[in-house]
């Protein structure tokens, strides 16, 4: 399997404008998440789905981010309008739930979108 | 809310050193303690999982402990060696919820 697959790898964009982040998790997973990762902030989860159904998007930081997944093998992170303070770099990962607990997944990261916003 | 703390943030041993890697938690109701590896530039790969039930898991070289009514895991290194470096990062999965809570990571720097 490749793995995670994000793209684009480097986006760079001036404020104001819509910026879409894509990913493709490991076919066959059932859960997909989205990370962004600052120097300040370490790695915070966004939102994260199962089954292609939004579970949590309490990390998501205000209305001008929207995630979505309409199938099992993609899934988009939106911002819009972005804004400086939204560089960083995006992860997207993906694991098999399995069980109720959950206590045995892995979570498998793609390589990384750095956003950087002008 | 879970914290992950991981100490210390950097760390450089010469080349061959046994090390071992702290990482403590707050909330010691959990399901899980991943260790994962990150480069420079790239994403993270996952190195081990303990869970709740176990007490260590071993990979070659690394060992990972998880003592959950102290709150705190180890991740031991034996013989390091220069591609050993790289930053290392702990995460709790603690009750039904599915997301990790990561500690801010560790950076190595094994000389050569």
């Amino acid at each position: 399997d490749a793995g995670v697959i994000q793209s684009p790898r480097h986006e760079v964009t001036e404020m104001g404008q819509e910026v879409t982040l894509r990913c493709k998790p490991i076919s066959g997973h059932n859960s997909l998440f989205w990370y962004r990762q600052t120097m300040m902030r370490g790695l915070e989860l966004l939102i994260y789905f199962n089954n292609n159904v939004p579970i949590d998007d309490s990390g998501m930081p205000e209305d001008r981010f929207s995630a979505k997944m309409p199938n099992a093998s993609f899934s988009t992170l939106k911002i819009q309008p972005s804004e400086p303070r939204d560089s960083a770099v995006y992860f997207c990962a993906s694991s098999f739930l399995a069980g109720a607990s959950g206590s045995t997944d892995t979570q498998y990261f793609g390589p990384g979108t750095r956003l950087t916003v002008l | 809310k879970q914290e992950v703390t991981q100490i210390p943030a950097a760390l450089s041993v010469p080349e061959g050193e046994n090390l071992v890697l702290n990482c403590s938690f707050t909330d010691s109701a959990i399901y899980n303690l991943q260790w994962f590896r990150q480069d420079p530039g790239k994403g993270l790969t996952s190195l081990l999982l303990i869970q709740s039930s176990q007490r260590e898991q071993t990979s070659g070289r690394l060992n990972a402990s998880l003592d959950k009514s102290s709150g705190r895991s180890t991740l031991y290194i034996a013989a390091s060696q220069p591609g050993d470096s790289a930053t290392y990062l702990c995460a709790s999965k603690e009750g039904s919820a599915r997301q990790l809570t990561f500690g801010s990571g560790t950076q190595l720097t094994v000389l050569p």
